[in-house]
């Protein structure tokens, strides 16, 4: 079973709607989680840490549950500079281990 | 400007042929990551180092070495590159080893072994 599991989309939205990823963990211990975006062909890049009280950006919402262990990234307002696969990120803690999920690809459309 | 920067970008070579993908960092990080993306596998964490002569395994490492004689370089060595290791592959560093950081990358580099 993979560490990190994401649907890999693609998510077809239109300008301005909103969209949501959920991005499951399978080890109860991890300690902490991020969203990274990654656009075609370049290097993954920080959107947001995750909180277990939820957390907030602009437009991008990034929720924690850790007793079903998911995290959400909810995108408001979607915009064409959107397009992009995100990637949900897991360290369990021990001495640095990172766990990326496959990416969530979206794209926003005129 | 902070960066991490790989060499060489793109590279095509022949099965068991050494080589050297170096990673550099200005930024006096601690901890440095090699990792390989694949489709559908995503990231997977090849080695790390957590300091200068500090490395370890990450879930993928055979095949691969490493070194971190210095604190802002970490290359990566293919020994006897072979087909399965063609791949895009990224270098991160981070300030420190805590689990909570930002990890940054260098823009990659795409192996092709033939």
């Amino acid at each position: 079973r993979k560490e990190v599991e994401q649907d890999p989309g693609p998510f077809n939205v239109p300008e301005g709607a909103t969209v949501a990823f959920n991005c499951t963990y399978s080890n109860s211990a991890s300690q902490s989680f991020f969203w990274y975006r990654q656009d075609c062909r370049k290097e993954p890049k920080l959107l947001m840490s995750v909180y277990s009280s939820g957390n907030e950006d602009g437009r991008f919402t990034a929720q924690l549950n850790r007793a079903s262990q998911y995290i959400s990234l909810l995108i408001r307002d979607s915009k064409l500079s959107d397009s992009a696969t995100y990637l949900c990120v897991v360290n369990k803690g021990n001495f640095n281990k990172f766990y990326f999920g496959s990416g969530t690809k979206l794209n926003v459309k005129p | 400007e902070a960066q991490v920067t790989q060499n060489p970008r793109y590279l095509i070579t022949v099965t068991g042929k050494k080589l050297t993908v170096t990673c550099s960092q200005n930024m006096n990080h601690e901890y440095m990551s090699w990792y390989r993306q694949d489709p559908g596998l995503g990231l997977r964490q090849i080695y790390y180092s957590m300091n200068v002569e500090v490395t370890d395994k990450g879930d993928v490492p055979e095949g691969y070495k490493v070194s971190r004689k210095e604190k802002r370089n970490f290359p990566l060595i293919l020994e006897s590159p072979s087909p399965n290791q063609t791949s895009l592959y990224f270098c991160a560093s981070s300030s420190d080893a805590s689990p909570y950081n930002e990890q940054f990358f260098g823009p990659g580099t795409r192996l092709t072994v033939l």
